[in-house]
């Protein structure tokens, strides 16, 4: 079964602070994804990443970066949190493009 | 800019009944359509279809996508309590294979 794993299920932060979330999947897959979910507004985009030091902008970006430094493992980092950017955060990852993207339980971030 | 739209975004069954939940999209250089249960932590995958009219089926579950109209359906027959839960449609397109999801169909089965 593949695995994804985030590090946090809850973490709460003030703003202005610099916010990381990590994701880390056992499976070897080449592509990863960080979206976030909101009520009324389904899970969107904000970064993916398909191979080691690659990056794509996702739909909704602005505020964020990423980082891929090895394979297994994509980082999500709030530059200077805001309070719009509390929501639940959930990343994924996929092997080729034929295959489904598979997810972790998601960190709720609540930035005061 | 790619679009899915699901409906209805809620309903409400008794156990029992038979549900069918809609998903439409309009996106360029579609790859796939793919189905996602979300209960209280991640999403988990139920289908993922490429090809029109050919039905995908996991027990009381089965969907099936229509290219042509750009849609597809979910159906759970004979619904159980264990069925409530978010159902996430997303559409698969481009050379990244992007998701792009609807907003969530939330379905309640009451005993």
């Amino acid at each position: 079964d593949v695995k994804v794993t985030q590090s946090s299920r809850y973490l709460v932060k003030r703003t202005g602070e610099k916010v990381f979330l990590e994701c880390v999947q056992d499976m070897d897959h080449e592509n990863m994804f960080w979206y976030r979910q909101d009520p009324g507004l389904g899970l969107r985009l904000i970064y993916f990443s398909y191979d080691v030091k690659m990056k794509e902008k996702g739909d909704i970006p602005e505020g964020y970066s990423v980082s891929r430094e090895k394979k297994e493992r994509f980082s999500l980092i709030l530059e200077s949190a805001s309070t719009n950017q509390t929501s639940m955060y959930l990343c994924a990852s996929s092997g080729d493009s034929n295959q489904p993207q598979h997810f972790g339980d998601g960190t709720r971030l609540s930035i005061l | 800019e790619d679009k899915v739209v699901q409906s209805p975004l809620s309903l409400v069954v008794h156990e029992g009944d038979t549900v069918t939940l809609n998903c439409s999209y309009e996106v360029t250089n579609f790859r796939s359509l793919l189905w996602y249960k979300q209960e209280k932590k991640a999403p988990t995958f139920l289908f993922m279809l490429t090809s029109s009219g050919i039905e995908k089926k996991s027990g009381r579950l089965s969907s099936i996508l229509d290219k042509k109209e750009l849609s597809s359906i979910l159906n759970i027959t004979a619904t159980q309590t264990g069925d409530s839960a978010i159902y996430l449609c997303a559409v698969s397109s481009g050379a990244n294979s992007k998701l792009t999801f609807g907003k969530g169909i939330t379905l309640s089965v009451r005993p």
